[in-house]
């Protein structure tokens, strides 16, 4: 498995900020990824994060919403752009170390609440 | 139609019951399944992968049909513990990519005493 840290674990922001979510990984992934997660509903995928090319997006999430980075292999950051309060939700950041096909791990989640 | 289905529940049982969840998955060249456990307000955790010839944890044992392509969970001697939501994935290439995993949108169970 892999140690993954995510930052923030929680915040309250205003309509209309960013928030910028790190995951910080303690070995060199082969993929990571970024959901979402609404209370009592199942985990969303927002995007794959490629390291040093664009993120893959799926159907309904876009570049300019959810910035993405992933600088190298183990680090990756996720920007909640323009928020409203639709955006509260926990967003989850997940590795898949061995590649396509394998088990996902993990992080803590990071709880955003947008008043 | 979705990439996996999996019945949400709730699921009530008392200790000692014996519990059995199932997922379906539409893309029949999918290789790869796995079920993770999700407690409340925490990140999903990995339970197990699911092996074609079936695989058992203690209590635990996974099935995959490939033919019907379902997989399943069976939990045996039901503790208070496993109290948590079961979310099924699976996973699926796209293209040319590396794919991704697709959750099942989880299946709640509660183990009362």
């Amino acid at each position: 498995s892999a140690v993954i840290s995510q930052k923030p674990s929680r915040d309250i922001c205003q309509r209309g900020t960013s928030l910028t979510i790190q995951c910080q990984v303690d070995s060199q992934v082969t993929m990571m990824f970024w959901y979402r997660q609404q209370p009592g509903q199942s985990l969303t995928l927002i995007a794959t994060a490629n390291q040093g090319s664009e993120a893959t997006y799926e159907s309904g999430f876009v570049i300019d919403k959810f910035p993405i980075s992933r600088p190298n292999l183990t680090f990756s950051t996720l920007t909640v752009s323009n928020m409203s309060p639709e955006d509260s939700s926990i967003y989850l950041c997940s590795v898949g170390i061995t590649g396509g096909g394998s088990e996902a791990f993990f992080g803590q989640g990071t709880r955003l609440t947008v008043v | 139609r979705k990439e996996v289905e999996q019945d949400p529940g709730p699921f009530n049982v008392p200790e000692g019951a014996t519990v059995a969840f199932n997922c379906t998955y539409s893309n029949s060249a999918s290789q790869s399944f796995f079920w993770y456990r999700q407690d409340c307000r925490k990140e999903p955790k990995l339970l197990m992968s699911v092996y074609s010839s079936g695989n058992e944890d203690g209590r635990f044992t996974a099935q995959l049909n490939r033919a019907s392509q379902y997989i399943s969970l069976l939990i045996r001697d039901s503790k208070l513990s496993d109290s948590a939501t079961y979310l099924c994935a699976v996973w699926g290439k796209r293209g040319s990519t590396l794919g991704r995993l697709y959750f099942g949108r989880g299946t709640q169970l509660t183990v009362w005493p």
